[in-house]
């Protein structure tokens, strides 16, 4: 099965600053990997999502890379504020596998005023 | 659109009792519900996934008879657990799809506390 690394655990900035998550991932028939933020006791929201076939999405302060051939891709916020705080997951899903994502570990982002 | 409702939100009960969650797709059809366990401090990791009308499949080391899901309709997915224990308390969410799309609709998940 698909196993999703994701790394750091941990991610502190200064406002302003930009930030970089990077995940990766086992099965190489990924093909759908969302970028998910979660707020303490609060559902996961998605933030951006990038399909096999693009290399990099952007939306504002957020974008996406996927590199297939190494199988990772990474998240990159920048002009960060103290708002991004939370903790934020990548994830991988195949139709292969029924669409089921696999989370990776988590990143805590804080991001200090 | 696009909205995942799930009750309850929060539920405290006494160790050997069951509990019943609810997972509702508001505004669309989903062919496929997802049910999630996520500790303090941890990673959502999936528990089953359930199409309309059909047995659920559960994840490795995930009790089918102890997690009973039911997916009746095309717009509501149950979760009971049953016999809870205190270390079944955990957030459980819900997710849902539409068709084959790839996204999935999370509820906003059920604090469940086992005492």
């Amino acid at each position: 099965g698909e196993n999703v690394e994701q790394h750091p655990s941990t991610l502190s900035v200064q406002e302003g600053d930009s930030a970089v998550i990077k995940c990766t991932y086992s099965d190489s028939a990924s093909n759908y990997f969302p970028w998910y933020k979660q707020e303490l006791g609060k559902r996961p929201q998605l933030i951006i999502d990038i399909r096999s076939n693009v290399g990099e999405k952007k939306d504002q302060r957020i974008a996406v890379t996927l590199n297939k051939t190494a199988k990772h891709f990474s998240l990159h916020i920048t002009e960060t504020q103290p708002e991004d705080s939370a903790v934020y997951f990548c994830a991988a899903s195949t139709a292969q596998e029924g669409n089921m994502l696999t989370f990776g570990g988590g990143t805590r982002l804080m991001v200090k005023p | 659109g696009a909205v995942v409702s799930q009750h309850p939100s929060w539920v405290i009960c006494k160790s050997g009792t069951s509990v019943k969650i609810e997972c509702r797709s508001l505004d669309f059809q989903a062919t496929t519900m997802f049910w999630y366990r996520q500790f303090p401090k941890q990673s959502l990791m999936l528990m089953a996934t359930s199409n309309e009308g059909s047995k659920a499949t559960y994840e490795q080391g995930v009790e089918k008879d102890k997690f009973l899901i039911n997916h009746a309709s095309l717009t509501l997915s149950t979760l009971t657990v049953t016999s809870a224990h205190p270390e079944d308390s955990s957030f459980y969410i819900c997710s849902a799809m539409a068709g084959i799309a790839y996204e999935q609709y999370f509820g906003p998940g059920t604090r469940l506390t086992v005492t």
